[in-house]
C-alpha cells in the first residue's frame, strides 16, 4: 500500500526555467512533509521540509507547497540548473510518535544545459 | 560535521549466506534508522533506534534480519540466511530526534547470486 505516490518517473527541463515535481499522499494523518535529493551512488540529502499548519515554505530557489485538502505537495525548482539534475524524492511522517517516514518512488530531473 | 559513515559499500554473496552491514551515525545523534531500498522504489523503513532501544521494528522480517545498537552509537544490520528478494541497497540514517530531518549515509548495495 503506496501512502505517497510520485506520478511522474521523469522529468526534463531546460536549464533557466521552473521544475515542478509533484507528490499526492493518501494518509490524512501525516503532518510533516519532506522532500529529498539523490545522486547516484549516494544517500539522500534533506532538501526542504514542510509542516501541515503552513501551505509554504521557502528556501533560495527552492519551494514547497502544500494542499492539505487535496493531499498533494509540490516542489518548485527556480532557475532549474544542470547541478539540479538528480531523483527527488518527497516523503511524509506524522511528528507523534515514531518518525517513521513513507517515500514515493522517485522523480528524475534532467535539467538540459 | 562528519556525515553518516556505512560499510561495507558493495558486498555480494550467494542466497542462502549471511551478511551483515554497519553504520556510524552522526555524533551526538540519538536516532538511527536503517531502510531498505529496492530497484525503482523509495526507501522502507526496517527498524528504527532511539539511543539503544527500539522503536519501531514493524518492517523488519525477523526471521531473517536482525539489528542491533547496543552502545547507542554505531549499530550492525544483518540477514541470515539471505534471499533472492533481499537484494537492494541498505540505508543507514541518522537524526538528533525523531523530529528533526534524518541525514542519510552512501548505503550498502547489495546483490545476491
Amino acid at each position: 500500500d503506496q501512502q505517497v505516490k510520485q506520478n511522474s518517473p521523469s522529468l526534463s527541463v531546460q536549464e533557466g526555467r521552473i521544475s515542478i515535481l509533484n507528490c499526492d499522499y493518501t494518509n490524512s494523518m501525516f503532518d510533516y512533509f519532506l522532500w529529498y535529493k539523490k545522486y547516484p551512488a549516494e544517500g539522500p540529502t534533506f532538501l526542504i521540509s514542510i509542516s501541515s499548519i503552513k501551505d509554504k515554505n521557502e528556501d533560495g530557489r527552492f519551494t514547497v507547497f502544500l494542499n492539505k485538502s487535496a493531499k498533494h505537495l509540490s516542489l518548485h525548482i527556480v532557475p532549474s540548473q544542470p547541478g539540479d539534475s538528480a531523483v527527488y524524492f518527497c516523503a511524509a511522517t506524522l511528528q507523534t510518535g515514531a518518525n517513521n517516514l513513507f517515500f514515493g518512488t522517485g522523480t528524475r530531473l534532467t535539467v538540459i544545459p | 560535521e562528519a556525515g553518516v559513515a556505512q560499510s561495507p559499500r558493495y558486498k555480494i554473496i550467494e542466497k542462502r549466506q549471511s551478511v551483515a552491514f554497519w553504520c556510524n551515525p552522526i555524533s551526538g545523534h540519538a536516532t538511527l534508522y536503517w531502510y531498505q531500498q529496492i530497484l525503482g522504489q523509495g526507501p522502507k523503513l526496517l527498524i528504527q533506534f532511539q539511543n539503544n532501544g527500539v522503536v519501531d521494528d514493524s518492517q523488519l522480517p525477523k526471521d531473517r534480519f536482525s539489528a542491533e545498537r547496543l552502545k547507542g552509537v554505531d549499530s550492525t544490520l544483518k540477514i541470515q540466511p539471505a534471499k533472492l528478494e533481499d537484494s537492494a541497497v541498505y540505508l543507514c540514517a541518522s537524526s538528533l530526534s525523531g523530529y528533526q530531518p534524518q541525514h542519510f549515509g552512501d548505503g550498502t548495495r547489495l546483490s545476491i547470486l
